[in-house]
């Protein structure tokens, strides 16, 4: 069975900006969560999605937007990037039930300059 | 690669030399904790997993205690490996809680 797949693995933008990343979930998970991880915030939760509606929400500032599919694949959206949003950005799925494991995609690095 | 986090703890160890990594966990009400492995560059890797009603899980090369009397965790590698270096984060859930808690992680550098 094939694993979280994201991409692009790597981008770079300049402030103001905006940018949009995309994760295709395993097959059959229906929930998908996307984390933001710095070195000096560690891993941070962004939002997750299930059945096309935003189920969790982080605390993250209204710049940071999702949206998932009926497939269940799913868009992360940052408009007016700030330097500060440079991260290696994850994508998590899994079946959608709390006793469920989250896998992870291998992340895409964005660099804001 | 590139690191994933500054300023981890680190562990040490010569291959060969068992590993262990701790974790304490602050939700007396999680009831479901997982182990991942991180390496450089990649996303975090699912190894082991437990729930609250054990207190031990063996898997390959790998064995995760939980006490939850004093709400710690932590994860025994035998025999460690170069291939093991990695940052390793334990997360928890509660309560059906859709999304885990993740600590800050541990360095495992592991010397040949």
């Amino acid at each position: 069975k094939a694993g979280v797949t994201q991409t692009p693995r790597y981008l770079i933008k300049t402030r103001g900006q905006q940018v949009t990343l995309s994760c295709s979930p395993i097959s059959g998970h229906r929930s998908v969560s996307w984390y933001q991880q710095t070195p000096g915030q560690g891993l941070q939760f962004l939002f997750e999605y299930f059945s096309e509606t935003q189920r969790n929400k982080g605390n993250f500032p209204g710049r940071f937007s999702g949206r998932q599919f009926s497939n269940s694949r799913s868009e992360m959206n940052v408009s007016t990037l700030e330097l500060g949003d440079s991260a290696l950005y994850l994508c998590a799925s899994d079946k959608g039930f709390g006793t469920d494991t989250q896998y992870f995609g291998p992340g895409t690095r964005l660099t804001v300059l | 690669g590139e690191s994933v986090g500054l300023h981890l703890p680190t562990l040490s160890v010569q291959e060969g030399d068992n590993s262990i990594i701790n974790c304490a966990y602050s939700n007396s009400a999680s009831d479901y904790f997982i182990w991942y492995k991180q390496e450089s560059g990649k996303g975090p890797q699912f190894i082991i997993d437990i729930r609250s009603n054990m207190d031990k899980r063996q898997g390959q090369r790998v064995t995760v205690l939980l006490n939850k009397t004093v709400k710690h965790l932590s994860l025994q590698i035998a025999a460690t490996q170069p291939g093991d270096s990695a940052v390793y984060f334990c997360a928890e859930k509660s309560g059906g809680s859709y999304i885990p808690t993740f600590g800050r992680g541990t360095s495992l550098i592991v010397h040949p």
